[in-house]
């Protein structure tokens, strides 16, 4: 079964320092991995994914992830933060066995403090 | 394009009583899923039609959710009788693909208060 933690349900950074986000898997085969941000009042938006290849992902809003086989992780970076990064993010994993279902992390708040 | 829309947004139903969500999805998107958060939790898959089949349905907690995609358009999910713990927001979700690296479109999701 594979299943996903993300530490911290809140973080809070001040604004212009770094957001570090982590989120670890289980799997039984390579995944598909997926870091999802809800801001408020609205749907799930894709940050990123990373599927094969390299394994350092680029996303949307200047936001990165890496993918360490090694120590089962795919922590969410950017290196500067922004007021408008308020918002709750989701680390999602699909092992593509032919069951399409993302499995999800229980989330983390991100607050930004000016 | 258009984007997954949900509706209505927040619904507010007293224990017993049917409530059902609509959820209309990107245009031309075969795949729809259904997913649910309780009480601040993880987002759990409830399940996923192609076209008016259900692909998935393992998700699902129980008889008493019923889901629909007649025409293999739009979908509903029915909740009858609510129960307290059935409050939550539920997601709808749309793509193209099947495959497993295909990134999900999310509606704004309703909120459910059972009271």
């Amino acid at each position: 079964a594979q299943s996903v933690t993300q530490l911290g349900s809140h973080v809070s950074v001040s604004e212009g320092a770094l957001v570090l986000l982590r989120c670890n898997y289980s799997s039984s085969v390579p995944p598909y991995l997926f870091w999802y941000v809800q801001y408020p009042n609205q749907g799930l938006q894709l940050l990123l994914k990373y599927t094969t290849g390299a394994t350092l992902v680029k996303g949307i809003n200047g936001f990165e992830a890496e993918f360490k086989k090694s120590e089962t992780s795919f922590h969410l970076t950017k290196p500067s933060a922004h007021m408008s990064d308020a918002a709750e993010y989701f680390c999602a994993v699909n092992m593509d066995t032919g069951r399409r279902a993302l499995t999800f992390g229980s989330g983390t708040r991100l607050q930004v403090q000016p | 394009e258009a984007g997954v829309t949900q509706f209505p947004s927040h619904s507010v139903i007293e224990k017993g009583q049917t409530v059902t969500l609509r959820c209309d999805p990107i245009s031309g998107h075969d795949n729809l899923y259904w997913y649910r958060r309780v009480m601040g939790k993880e987002i759990k898959f409830l399940l996923h039609f192609v076209k008016e089949s259900k692909q998935d349905e393992s998700g699902m907690p129980n008889n008493r959710f019923l889901a629909e995609r007649t025409g293999g358009t739009y979908s509903t999910l029915k909740v009858q009788p609510a129960e307290l713990e059935d409050s939550g927001v539920y997601f709808c979700a749309s793509s193209q693909n099947m495959d497993g690296n295909s990134p999900l479109h999310f509606g704004n999701g309703t909120r459910l208060t059972v009271t």
